[in-house]
């Protein structure tokens, strides 16, 4: 089992639905998760993070944290096409400062 | 505030050369951190600076990996001799020291050197 894991896609949703991408992660004592958007060929640009368990809203985006179940999801309201990217989660593991990756799931937004 | 940097942008070198790819953190960001991404697979970690200081460097695949980072600035990372598995997408990430506060250890990261061994 991976210490991060992410269902890698591709997922198709259509323009205006919601996106619901899901991540499961082995230590049950990680405390930050954050969820990264890369288009393809670029740096991975931070659009969330979520330190507690519930629901952390930021404009379309919904980052929702279960730690007894190890699992953090994001939601996209109303996709846009320019949300088709690669959306990777990263959390630190085991007290560590760097970052633990899942393969990422790349998201296609269709009009 | 300008971003994480990198450079260069691409590397193209042949198995055996030797390629030196350069960072440069956020100003004022202590933390500076190497990832690599090969194709197909995540994105995962190489090293860890605190300031000048090597803070973890478990992920280093090998000693033809060496990363410096004088006076705690900029960082440097060398690969000597360059092998073809090499090749894939070297990100570099910075964040401040913790203090405590909440959202404070988020990473920031620049736009990756793309490396191809020949």
């Amino acid at each position: 089992q991976k210490e991060v894991e992410q269902n890698s896609g591709p997922l198709s949703v259509p323009e205006g639905a919601i996106a619901s991408l899901n991540c499961t992660y082995s230590d049950r004592g990680s405390q930050s998760f954050f969820w990264y958007r890369q288009y393809s060929g670029k740096s991975p640009e931070l659009i969330m993070s979520i330190y507690s368990n519930g629901d952390k809203e930021d404009g379309r985006f919904t980052a929702q944290l279960n730690k007894a179940s190890q699992y953090v999801s994001l939601l996209i309201r109303d996709s846009q096409p320019s949300d088709s990217a690669t959306y990777l989660c990263a959390v630190p593991l085991f007290g560590n400062e760097k970052l633990t990756f899942g393969t990422g799931t790349r998201l296609t937004i269709i009009p | 505030e300008a971003g994480v940097t990198q450079f260069p942008s691409h590397s193209v070198i042949e198995k055996g050369q030797t390629v030196t790819l350069r960072c440069d953190p956020i100003s004022g960001h202590d933390n500076l951190y190497w990832y690599r991404r090969v194709m197909g697979k995540e994105i995962k970690f190489l090293l860890h600076f605190v300031k000048e200081s090597k803070q973890d460097e478990s992920g280093m695949p090998n000693n033809r990996f060496l990363a410096e980072r004088t006076g705690g600035t900029y960082s440097t990372l060398k690969v000597q001799p360059a092998e073809l598995e090499d090749s894939g997408v070297y990100f570099c990430a910075s964040s401040a020291l913790p203090t405590g506060i909440v959202g404070t250890d988020t990473q920031y990261f620049g736009p990756g050197t793309r490396l191809t061994v020949l």
